[in-house]
């Protein structure tokens, strides 16, 4: 079956602007994660929702950053006014549920703010 | 809170020679572990994953895992390396029953022909 699909995969925008990233999980997967990874680093937590609701926000950078998945499937991650410093790969995954251990990633959406 | 260190940055082996990959971890209560590979412009593909039961846990392509807790170590290992090993690989912990994944820096491994 599909894996986690990521929408774009490549995003150049310039300080400043809005950008939204897409996340589609595998079917069924009722918990969805957000991650992001700068170069020479681990993926760092962002988010993570159960259904429609972000039942953890902790990892959000602060409030230019903005998740939501209304369906209960696909996601979209928002950012307000990038800076260079939001410059990563955000990683999408996905988990059949939130105690279920193992989750799914998705091929990431690099961002490049210039 | 929980963390995991991989000490090594970047290792390069000769293709055939055997590999292990070292993470150690720190947590409270048994975690769960696992090992992911990372190929350039791909995601993280899960190896292999520990929860609990044989501390020896064996994975896709070849690679194996020991868990041992005294040495708070989860250290990934294949006899054989073959050149499309070469790949960034990250060790995560999580917690039974909890969502929450803290991964290491990586190591990039490199293959000599």
């Amino acid at each position: 079956g599909a894996g986690v699909s990521q929408t774009p995969s490549n995003k150049v925008t310039e300080k400043g602007k809005y950008v939204e990233l897409r996340c589609d999980p595998i079917s069924g997967h009722t918990a969805l994660y957000w991650y992001r990874q700068s170069l020479g680093q681990g993926p760092e937590f962002l988010i993570y929702f159960q259904g429609t609701g972000a039942a953890d926000d902790s990892g959000l950078p602060n409030d230019r950053f903005f998740a939501v998945r209304p369906e209960g499937s696909v996601s979209t991650l928002k950012i307000q006014r990038t800076e260079r410093g939001d410059s990563a790969v955000y990683l999408c995954a996905s988990s059949l549920t939130s105690t279920s251990g193992e989750q799914f990633f998705g091929p990431g959406t690099r961002l490049t703010v210039l | 809170a929980q963390s995991v260190t991989q000490p090594d940055i970047h290792i390069t082996v000769s293709e055939g020679a055997s590999l292990e990959l070292r993470c150690n971890y720190s947590y409270g209560a048994t975690p769960y572990l696992f090992w992911y590979v990372q190929s350039p412009g791909q995601g993280l593909q899960l190896l292999l994953k520990y929860f609990s039961g044989d501390t020896l846990v064996q994975g896709i392509k070849g690679f194996e895992a020991e868990f041992k807790r005294s040495q708070s170590s989860f250290n990934l290992r294949k006899p054989s390396v073959h050149w499309s090993d070469a790949a960034e690989y990250f060790c995560a912990v999580g917690a039974a029953g909890s969502y929450q994944l803290t991964f290491g820096k990586g190591t990039k491994l490199s293959v000599i022909p």
